[in-house]
């Protein structure tokens, strides 16, 4: 079955700092991924929706200057949390679109990001 | 961002027993999915539904896709231990984008 890997699984960093997470559809090409966020005890959020070879669409509220993201290939795409602050301390989850069977979309396994 | 809305936020029940929760929406959706999500993990997919009225079984699950195609609800047959979770509806427009958007979601505890 199509699998969707994200790296890393989770991460502490310092405040002011920033972090990359990626997002591999393994077995499959996508040309669209999706980034949520997913707060505790809460719902998968959409941030931005990443396209190969394009810029990415936010979601309104997203600020675009500070989770960059990077769809270079068909089967990469990282978001980047600049200067990051203890409120981006969350749950991101990326997914993944398959090329071919566009009704489906794969998810990962999702980072956990804490900022201290 | 917009969410659905799922009921009940959260469930008690004992082994054995069958569990229903449902997703409604202001918007129509071409397609709606059902999802569990373990901690700590990414969301799985359980079921798609991709037709008003279709009526779909995954082993102990069941989901139909309201004619309305503004609800869904998923049953759980015989529930047991490993079925303890959080269960999540998502509706998928027709855009090209194919975003998803997610309900509440749905705690679910099974008592032995």
């Amino acid at each position: 079955g199509a699998v969707v890997s994200q790296h890393p699984s989770w991460v502490i960093c310092k405040s002011g700092t920033s972090v990359k997470i990626e997002c591999r559809s393994l077995d499959f090409q996508a040309t669209t991924m999706f980034w949520y966020r997913q707060f505790p005890k809460q719902s998968l959020m959409l941030m931005a929706t990443s396209n190969e070879g394009s810029k990415a669409t936010y979601e309104q509220g997203v600020e675009k200057d500070k989770f960059l993201i990077n769809h270079a290939s068909l089967t990469l795409s990282t978001l980047t949390v600049t200067s990051a602050h203890p409120e981006d301390s969350s749950f991101y989850i990326c997914s993944a679109l398959d090329r071919v069977l566009q009704e489906t979309q794969y998810f990962g396994p999702g980072t956990r990001l804490l900022v201290l | 961002g917009q969410q659905l809305n799922q009921s009940p936020q959260s469930m008690f029940i004992q082994e054995g027993e069958d569990v229903s929760m449902n997703c409604t929406s202001s918007s129509i959706f071409n397609t709606w999915l059902w999802y569990k999500q373990d901690p700590g993990e990414g969301p799985v997919l359980l079921i798609a539904l991709y037709k008003a009225g279709e009526l779909t079984s995954n082993g102990r699950l069941t989901a139909q896709f309201g004619i309305t195609r503004k609800d869904s609800f998923l049953n759980i047959s015989a529930s047991i231990p490993s079925d303890v979770g959080i269960y999540f509806c998502a509706g998928q427009g027709s855009g090209s984008a194919r975003q998803l958007t997610f309900g509440s979601g749905t705690q679910l505890t099974v008592l032995p």
